[in-house]
């Protein structure tokens, strides 16, 4: 089974700084998708970001951007003048195409934001 | 779109008795997953169907954990008899193959606690 790595289980940012979230993922596939969801304090899980593995253009969305490295298998994502709002619970996500539709989440990284 | 519906969103109950939870996938997506979210233990995937079909459940605690998809449109996932330990928050999600590039969307979840 796939696995997917997020070594970093908390991270902090100054209001208005720049932040790169971490995460890894162990696959033999070649055809991927890779996605960020991000959990605030209210629990809802909400996608941030995707990415197609057969895209070698980085995907980004405003604020937040991804550094997709796939002979390394990396996939972090970069979030540009970090606001209050951001403070979250950020999961990186791995989906096979090949194994039903599954998804393979990662253990979770907690922002915090300073004002 | 409604987006994910899952009900109820809390549910106190008794050790030993009977807890039913509630889901309604996006309509048009083919497959429904169920997560539990513990402190202690990070999101777990319990079970999760493709076309109404359980693919994988594997997950699933033990016997006292059912899940069934009757229809494309409700799943239910019960726990008899419930324990303390299954206080958790119980997500459900949704995703198609076919729409966008099959990222899972996710309810409000149900917060349950057994006392």
């Amino acid at each position: 089974a796939q696995t997917v790595t997020q070594s970093q289980p908390e991270m902090s940012v100054q209001e208005a700084e720049t932040v790169t979230l971490s995460c890894t993922y162990d696959t033999s596939e070649s055809d991927y998708y890779l996605f960020w969801y991000k959990q605030p304090p209210s629990r809802q899980m909400i996608l941030v970001i995707r990415q197609e593995a057969y895209k070698q253009q980085n995907a980004t969305e405003n604020r937040f951007s991804v550094n997709f490295q796939k002979a390394a298998k990396s996939f972090s994502l970069k979030i540009s003048d970090s606001q209050l709002g951001d403070a979250a619970m950020y999961f990186c996500a791995y989906r096979s195409p090949n194994t039903g539709n599954q998804f393979y989440f990662g253990t979770g990284t907690s922002l915090t934001v300073i004002p | 779109d409604a987006g994910v519906i899952q009900s109820p969103r809390h549910e106190v109950t008794e050790m030993g008795q009977e807890v039913t939870l509630r889901c309604k996938p996006i309509s048009g997506h083919n497959s429904l997953f169920w997560y539990r979210q513990t402190m202690m233990r990070g999101l777990e995937l319990l079970i999760y169907f493709n076309n109404n079909v359980p693919i994988d459940d594997s997950g699933m605690p033990e016997d006292r954990f059912s899940a069934k998809m009757p229809n494309a449109s409700f799943s239910t996932l019960k726990i008899q008899p419930s324990e303390p330990r299954d206080s958790a928050v119980y997500f459900c999600a949704s995703s198609s193959r076919l729409a966008g590039k099959g990222e899972q969307y996710f309810g409000p979840g149900t917060r349950l606690t057994v006392t």
